[in-house]
């Protein structure tokens, strides 16, 4: 069975600062890892994911990630964020060979302050 | 590509009636998932189903849950005699099995309010 812990539920940032939302997760099995971003009142949108290979992913919106195995880590960063990056941010895993159920960490809301 | 879509957007029901809640998953998409969306929760998975066959089913659906996918294409999530604990959002997501994980597209969720 696969776990993720979010480490703040609520990240309060200025605009243009750099941001960091922290996710840890817990696996007897290889895993895939993912990062999703919800809007208010949408679906949930994916970011970025690592699959294999490189540890750093970039994803949409100037999102990147590293992956640590050593510390079984998957940390989203952004060096400048903008208003427009208000919402709630999921971490996610799956089993690799799985069916693609994915398992979520209890989300950070990051709030971007001008 | 017009998306997942779910049906209604919005549900208000007094404890211990039944619901029913729809999903409309991407045309070419044989797998969907349910999840359910708690507040302050992340998305708990329910069941998935690959075409018809519902291939795994989560501990936490109780038997007043059931969902059906007849034809492979949409697919349905009835709770009957609803709780207040049943309260919660309830997320879709399908995907194209054998192509790159990164293609689950979720909906936009029916959000239950159970009185």
């Amino acid at each position: 069975a696969q776990s993720v812990t979010q480490l703040d539920s609520q990240v309060p940032v200025f605009e243009e600062a750099p941001v960091e939302l922290r996710c840890n997760y817990s696996s007897s099995v290889s895993v895939y890892l993912f990062w999703y971003v919800q809007y208010p009142n949408q679906g949930l949108q994916l970011l970025l994911k690592y699959l294999s290979g490189s540890t750093l992913v970039k994803g949409i919106n100037g999102f990147e990630a590293e992956f640590n195995k050593s510390q079984t880590s998957f940390h989203l960063r952004k060096p400048s964020v903008h208003i427009s990056d208000t919402a709630e941010y999921f971490c996610a895993v799956s089993s690799k060979g799985g069916s693609e159920k994915l398992v979520f960490g209890k989300g950070t809301k990051l709030t971007v302050n001008p | 590509d017009t998306g997942v879509s779910q049906d209604p957007r919005h549900k208000i029901t007094k404890r211990g009636q039944n619901v029913t809640f729809r999903c409309d998953p991407i045309s070419e998409h044989n797998r969907l998932y349910w999840y359910r969306q708690t507040l302050g929760q992340g998305p708990e998975f329910l069941t998935y189903f690959q075409n018809e066959a519902q291939l795994e089913k989560s501990r936490l659906l109780s038997d007043r849950f059931s969902a059906e996918r007849p034809k492979g294409s949409f697919s349905t999530l009835e709770i009957q005699r609803t709780e207040q604990g049943d309260s919660a959002m309830y997320l879709c997501a399908s995907s194209l099995s054998g192509a790159s994980r990164e293609k689950l597209f979720f909906g936009s969720g029916t959000q239950l309010s159970v009185l």
